[in-house]
């Protein structure tokens, strides 16, 4: 079936380290996106991606960072300098863009101990 | 600015009654349209969308939702709730072409009452 599969669903680091968090589509999707969720606040959009070895900065970019060298793939690392990143995150993917639906992965929840 | 509007944060209802969530937007160009639902530590999932056509759209789940151009707003309905509808709802907004970013509201909490 097709999908999108995100990895770890939980996941614990200790204040100071990197985490990447993954995100692997074969729906032959271009468009793919991180966003962060924060109880209450809806969905902000931390990265997204047009097409293969391209990405923009999203509304909350600071203190993260991406990649896009495969077309199914678009891994997230959470650096150090994010100051607060205990959240839930969101991988999703669309075919053509915001004139298509998004599909959704499942979600990880970091969080800093 | 382009923005999403969705009222309600909290909504509660029984069993068996109608359902209404509000949405109103914001979008200079022609909005392409979403409702999603999200239950606890899940990704979100469609329920349904609007592009062009029939103002009344159908989808999943027994929900539907009608695009009112004139009050800028895309209201999800459902005329008979389930427990298992109690989720959290999102509205969105897209753009025909142009743009890869898509605009959410803070969506609206629904619980069910037995």
């Amino acid at each position: 079936d097709g999908g999108i599969t995100q990895s770890p669903k939980y996941l614990f680091r200790k204040e100071g380290q990197n985490v990447t968090l993954s995100c692997e589509q074969n729906l032959n999707h271009d468009a793919m996106y991180w966003y962060r969720q924060d109880p209450g606040q809806g969905l902000r959009l931390i990265y997204y991606s047009q097409i293969v070895n391209d990405f923009q900065k999203g509304d909350i970019a600071e203190g993260y960072s991406v990649s896009r060298e495969k077309k199914e793939s678009f891994p997230l690392t959470v650096t150090s300098a994010q100051k607060n990143p205990t959240a839930f995150y969101l991988c999703a993917s669309s075919l053509g863009g915001a004139s298509t639906e998004a599909f959704f992965g499942q979600g990880t929840r970091l969080t800093v101990v | 600015a382009q923005s999403v509007t969705q009222p309600d944060i909290h909504i509660t209802v029984s069993e068996g009654a109608s359902l209404e969530l509000r949405c109103n937007y914001s979008y200079g160009a022609t909005p392409y349209l979403f409702w999603y639902v999200q239950s606890p530590g899940q990704g979100l999932q469609l329920l349904l969308k609007y592009f062009s056509g029939d103002t009344l759209v159908q989808g999943i789940k027994g929900f539907e939702a009608e695009f009112k151009r004139s009050q800028s707003s895309f209201n999800l309905r459902k005329p008979s709730v389930h427990w298992s509808d109690a989720a959290e709802y999102f509205c969105a907004v897209g753009r025909a072409s142009g743009t890869y970013k898509y605009i959410f509201g803070t969506g609206t909490r629904l619980k069910v009452l037995a």
